[in-house]
């Protein structure tokens, strides 16, 4: 038991549509990151926030955005899925600093998303 | 650029047998080194870490992982496996002083044979 969860469990979309994702942090946790898990896949970074900014990105195009919330909450968002973007999605938070993410980092049990 | 190359994608194993899961990098400069276990249907739990010093990490679990920076290698390994240590497993690196960006393996499963 990590303290992250992510919700909802499961999400049937379809092409065209949009989607958000939640995750909600360790108390204290101020970084977190998102990452997308195909299928027989490793994670994939998207991307990390620190304290409610961007805080680097991965190799995923602007319809992937997210926000950080004070109370260690936080959400993807995917503007015009694809079927390519079905996937298990996962969030991390610790408590690394800026620039620093050797603090171990703590993962959620995952969304998984279907694109039909 | 990094990567990280999982050799095997399925190791199969009996019970008290010991395990090794190859994990190979490749960086143009100094990384900080993971493994993490992620069993069905939960997300990934860190089993260990290499940041510095000695080059032989130990785990949660009885996992042990040793660095070799010359064959860029951070092979996982456990002299007795039980049941319960079937799961995925990922290597993964971060560079050093670029902090943010996990690069993980395509993952190894392991399985327990009883």
């Amino acid at each position: 038991e990590t303290g992250v969860t992510q919700s909802p469990t499961h999400l049937i979309k379809t092409r065209g549509q949009q989607v958000t994702l939640r995750c909600s942090s360790q108390s204290g946790h101020n970084t977190v990151s998102w990452y997308q898990q195909a299928l027989g896949q490793g994670p994939q970074f998207i991307f990390q926030y620190y304290r409610e900014e961007e805080n680097g990105r991965g190799n995923f195009p602007p319809r992937f955005s997210g926000l950080q919330f004070p109370n260690y909450s936080s959400e993807l968002n995917v503007n015009a899925l694809e079927l390519d973007d079905s996937a298990l999605y996962l969030c991390a938070s610790s408590t690394g600093t800026s620039g620093v993410t050797t603090d171990t980092q703590y993962f959620g049990p995952g969304t998984r998303l279907t694109v039909l | 650029a990094q990567s990280v190359t999982q050799l095997d994608s399925q190791v199969p194993v009996f019970e008290e047998a010991p395990v090794e899961l190859r994990c190979n990098y490749s960086s143009s400069v100094s990384v900080y080194l993971f493994w993490y276990v992620q069993y069905p249907n939960q997300g990934l739990q860190l089993l260990l870490k290499y940041l510095s010093g000695s080059t032989l990490v130990k785990g949660i679990n009885g996992f042990e992982a040793e660095f070799n920076k010359s064959q860029t290698s951070f092979h996982l390994r456990k002299p007795s496996v039980h049941i319960s240590d079937t799961a995925e497993y990922f290597c993964a690196v971060i560079r050093q002083g670029a902090g943010n960006q996990f690069y993980f393996g395509t993952g190894t499963s392991l399985t327990v044979i009883p």
